[in-house]
């Protein structure tokens, strides 16, 4: 079983579309996280949520919203989509509110916008 | 503020060579470090890591000692093989709420046989 999943993996889509990625982890934590990987691997926090709570919501375009139904599941949705945003986007869990917690990251969404 | 300075790459080195990859750091307050391995096509997986100053953290050959004086976590394997080939990253994050992992920017490294 994967412990961190995310759907989709593969996603090209047209400038000014909405899209959303949906991430599911089967480990009991409590914390998830969405990250962003650019086109140089550089990987950057967007997003974090503890039991259903904004924790961590760092200097993103108001367009990305995160949403989080339960404690399981940590979905990403994007408005009006920029070239700029196709990048890979990781989701991941830990449990706990400590940053020293090991982190568990999924394989990645690897979204291209035309 | 927080940050992560790793070695630019790509490193290329021939199977069985001795292989380091420098990591320092910059931090205010007491950082737990990390190396995360990103394969190709694959996600980040956690390699080691250290909690506290002298710790080493070690796995599947690879190792790296917290030097709270250098502020260094450099990454060393003693015989690299063709399937270590790919993009090491370190980092680092604080033990407090609402911390996330901060990155550095990657190294990726190369086995050729």
């Amino acid at each position: 079983d994967t412990a961190v999943s995310q759907t989709p993996k593969y996603l090209v889509t047209q400038m000014g579309n909405d899209k959303s990625i949906k991430c599911e982890q089967n480990l009991g934590h409590d914390t998830m996280y969405w990250y962003k990987q650019d086109s140089k691997k550089f990987l950057k926090i967007m997003f974090s949520y503890n039991n259903k709570e904004l924790i961590i919501n760092e200097t993103v375009p108001n367009r990305f919203s995160p949403k989080s139904p339960d404690k399981a599941h940590l979905n990403l949705h994007i408005n009006s989509l920029e070239l700029g945003d196709s990048a890979v986007y990781f989701c991941a869990s830990s449990q706990g509110r400590s940053g020293r917690n090991t982190i568990y990251f999924g394989e990645g969404s690897w979204l291209t916008v035309v | 503020g927080n940050s992560v300075t790793q070695m630019e790459g790509p490193v290329t080195l021939s199977e069985e060579a001795f292989l380091t990859i420098n990591c320092t750091y910059t931090a205010t307050g007491y950082p737990s470090l990390f190396w995360y391995v990103q394969y190709p096509g694959e996600g980040l997986q956690l390699l080691l890591k250290a909690t506290k100053a002298d710790d080493k953290g070690s796995n599947k050959g690879f190792e790296a000692t917290y030097r709270k004086e250098t502020t260094s976590f450099h990454l060393e394997k003693g015989s690299v093989q063709v399937s270590d080939s790919a993009v090491y990253f370190c980092a680092l994050t604080f033990n407090q709420a609402g911390t996330a992992l901060i990155f550095g920017k990657g190294t990726t490294l190369s086995v050729s046989s």
